[in-house]
This record gives C-alpha cells, sequence and structure tokens, in this order.
C-alpha cells in the first residue's frame, strides 16, 4: 500500500517552455503532498507544500509563479514549471503521507519516483 | 529550524562489512526520525523510523536508535550486500511538523 505515482519519469523541454508533472496517490487519499527538488548529490530542498482545495504554501525562496502548484483532487496534485530555463533543470520528487489514528508527525512520507526535467 | 547533519560520502565498503552512517540532529521539540534509501534513478524509500528517545527502528538488517542524549541516529547494518549500494537520508520532521527535513545524503558502494 501507499503508493505514489509521478509522471512523467524524464521530460526534456526547450527553453521557454511549460512542463506540468503529476503527482498521484494510488490507493490513499491525500490531503497534503510536497514537492522536492533534488540537485545533483545534493539533498532534496522542501519547495512547497500542496493542499487539497487550497493555495499551496511555498519555501523561502521558491517563486510561486514559476512553480504553478494545483492540487484539485484528494489523490492529485501537478507541479507546472512555467517558462522553463536550463537552470530548473532538476530531479523533481512529490511526496505524500497515509495519515494513521495516530500523530502525523510519526507517519512517514512516501515518495513517487521522481521527475528528470531537463531544459534545452 | 530543524535539521539532520550526516557523514559525509561515499562511503566504499567491502561486501561483508561492517555499517555505520552518522547522522546527528537539531531539534526544538521531539520530532520522529528516519531514514530513507535512494536507488540510482529513483525516489526514496522509507528504510526504518524511531519516533521517540530510545527506539530502536529496523529493517532488511539495518538499525537505528534515537539517542536524545547525543542528539543522534546512526545507521548500522552488521554485513552489507552488494544490492545495499545506494545514497541514504537522514530525516526528521520539519518545525511545522508535516514535511521532513533531510540530511545531504551519504552514497554507499559495496563492492564483491
Amino acid at each position: 500500500g501507499a503508493v505514489v505515482s509521478q509522471h512523467p519519469s524524464r521530460v526534456i523541454c526547450k527553453s521557454g517552455t511549460s512542463v506540468k508533472i503529476e503527482c498521484r496517490s494510488l490507493d490513499f487519499q491525500a490531503t497534503t503532498m510536497f514537492w522536492y527538488r533534488q540537485f545533483p548529490k545534493q539533498s532534496l530542498m522542501l519547495m512547497a507544500t500542496s493542499n487539497e482545495g487550497s493555495k499551496a504554501t511555498y519555501e523561502q525562496g521558491v517563486e510561486k509563479d514559476k512553480f504553478l502548484i494545483n492540487h484539485a483532487s484528494l489523490t492529485l496534485s501537478t507541479l507546472t514549471v512555467t517558462s522553463a530555463h536550463p537552470e530548473d533543470s532538476s530531479f523533481y520528487i512529490c511526496s505524500a503521507r497515509v495519515l494513521t489514528g495516530g500523530s502525523s508527525y510519526n507517519s512517514p512520507l512516501h515518495f513517487g519516483n521522481g521527475t528528470r526535467l531537463t531544459v534545452t | 529550524g530543524n535539521s539532520v547533519t550526516q557523514m559525509e560520502g561515499p562511503v566504499t565498503l567491502s561486501e561483508e562489512a561492517f555499517l555505520t552512517i552518522n547522522c546527528t540532529y537539531t531539534a526544538t521539540g521531539y520530532p520522529s526520525l528516519f531514514w530513507y534509501v535512494q536507488y540510482p534513478g529513483e525516489g526514496l524509500q522509507l528504510l526504518l523510523k524511531a519516533t521517540k528517545a530510545d527506539d530502536k527502528g529496523s529493517n532488511k538488517g539495518f538499525e537505528a536508535t534515537y539517542r536524545k542524549e547525543t542528539t543522534s541516529f546512526h545507521l548500522e547494518k552488521g554485513s552489507v550486500q552488494v544490492s545495499d549500494s545506494a545514497v541514504y537520508f537522514c530525516a526528521l520532521n520539519s518545525n511545522s511538523g508535516y514535511a521532513l527535513n533531510f540530511g545531504k545524503g551519504t552514497s554507499l558502494l559495496v563492492t564483491p
């Protein structure tokens, strides 16, 4: 259980175009999903928290107009990289938490397999 | 904010060697602690977790104990295999509690 599916796994786009990445929780509902970005040989940086039915919460330094997040249903969040530039090339990973009867602090995040974005 | 510091790699070991990857944390309150593993080209998989002091998380031969007195959560395995080659991330709850903050990752290479 607790499968998070991310699509596409790889995408190459030209500079100036927009790219949409989908994140789905396949066997559970996720009111909150998280988008991370991973640079080569570095850790994951939290970009934003996606909230179903409301605006996403962005981390400091993340451009909300560039990284558009939509969480229209309990099983789907999308990240759109608008007007992509080569510096946006990265590995983007979404995650979600299955809420159990206990505190959310104790529940692990389940991750998608990531999307490798290359902007040429 | 809440953060973790883990030893930098890469770590190269021979098969059946003993593994330790150090992780220390700084946090307000009492966060849960996690170890995740990332195989090449894939997302992260939860390896183990501990939710309170003195808890020991274990999975697939890996263990880590939540040490409040030393603010540590070191990952250990008694006998590594080639298939354990991956990047290992230590993580804890963010200050909001909802997201996780990750260490920089430690790359492990196990040779036959």
